[in-house]
């Protein structure tokens, strides 16, 4: 089965500040990735995936990733965050092929005015 | 529009008393899944449902059973909830059982008594 480990669970910064979350999955096979993001009071929403073709992708709201694979890595990006950006943010992976999401723990950002 | 609906948001049993959550689309997906997702701890996937087809994931306990009447519905019931059972249960939806994005509601908040 896979898994997902996220670091540094509870993250704060300034706004304008650079972020970085790191993601890192453990499976054999091809895999699908995703960010979702889960703002205060609301459901899961997706940020951004990968499934195939140029490993690194853009999301909503200025966010980007970048899937290494000979790191199992897939790290999300956002060279300047804002106040709104304050939310918890899930690493996601599946198996290609296959729709059962194996989450990571998620981090917690806030962003400070 | 709410696309993925889950009542009520907030259930408190009694320990050993029957609980049903439930939770409803409006996207006419195939698939349904269950999570649960316990205080700093990643989202589980419990089982899913493909059409009518039940997919239960190895180490969900036997307390936790599903019914999906119709493709609109699909209900989590726990026959005889524990303390270890309060949890954010969510619910997701998507069109295809491979390689496809899912869809969360806003969760229901469990807790025991």
């Amino acid at each position: 089965a896979q898994s997902v480990s996220q670091h540094n669970h509870h993250v704060i910064l300034s706004e304008a500040a650079s972020l970085e979350l790191g993601c890192n999955y453990s499976y054999g096979g091809t895999v699908n990735l995703f960010w979702y993001v889960q703002y205060p009071g609301q459901h899961l929403q997706l940020l951004l995936k990968y499934f195939s073709g140029d490993p690194l992708v853009k999301g909503i709201k200025g966010f980007e990733a970048e899937f290494i694979k000979s790191k199992f890595s897939f790290n999300l990006r956002k060279p300047s965050v804002q106040w709104s950006d304050t939310a918890e943010y899930f690493c996601a992976v599946t198996p290609y092929g296959n729709n059962r999401l194996a989450f990571g723990k998620g981090n917690q950002v806030v962003v400070i005015p | 529009d709410a696309m993925v609906i889950q009542n009520p948001r907030y259930q408190v049993t009694q320990f050993g008393k029957p609980v049903t959550l439930s939770c409803s689309q409006t996207l006419n997906h195939n698939v349904m899944y269950w999570y649960q997702q316990k205080s700093s701890q990643a989202p589980k996937l419990l089982f899913h449902y493909y059409d009518k087809d039940f997919n239960n994931e190895a180490d969900t306990p036997d307390n936790f059973q599903s019914r999906r009447p119709n493709t609109s519905f699909c209900f989590l019931d726990i026959r005889s909830p524990g303390l270890g059972d309060a949890a954010m249960y969510l619910c997701a939806t998507s069109r295809a059982m491979g390689d496809d994005e899912q869809y969360f509601g806003p969760g229901t908040r469990l807790t025991v008594t």
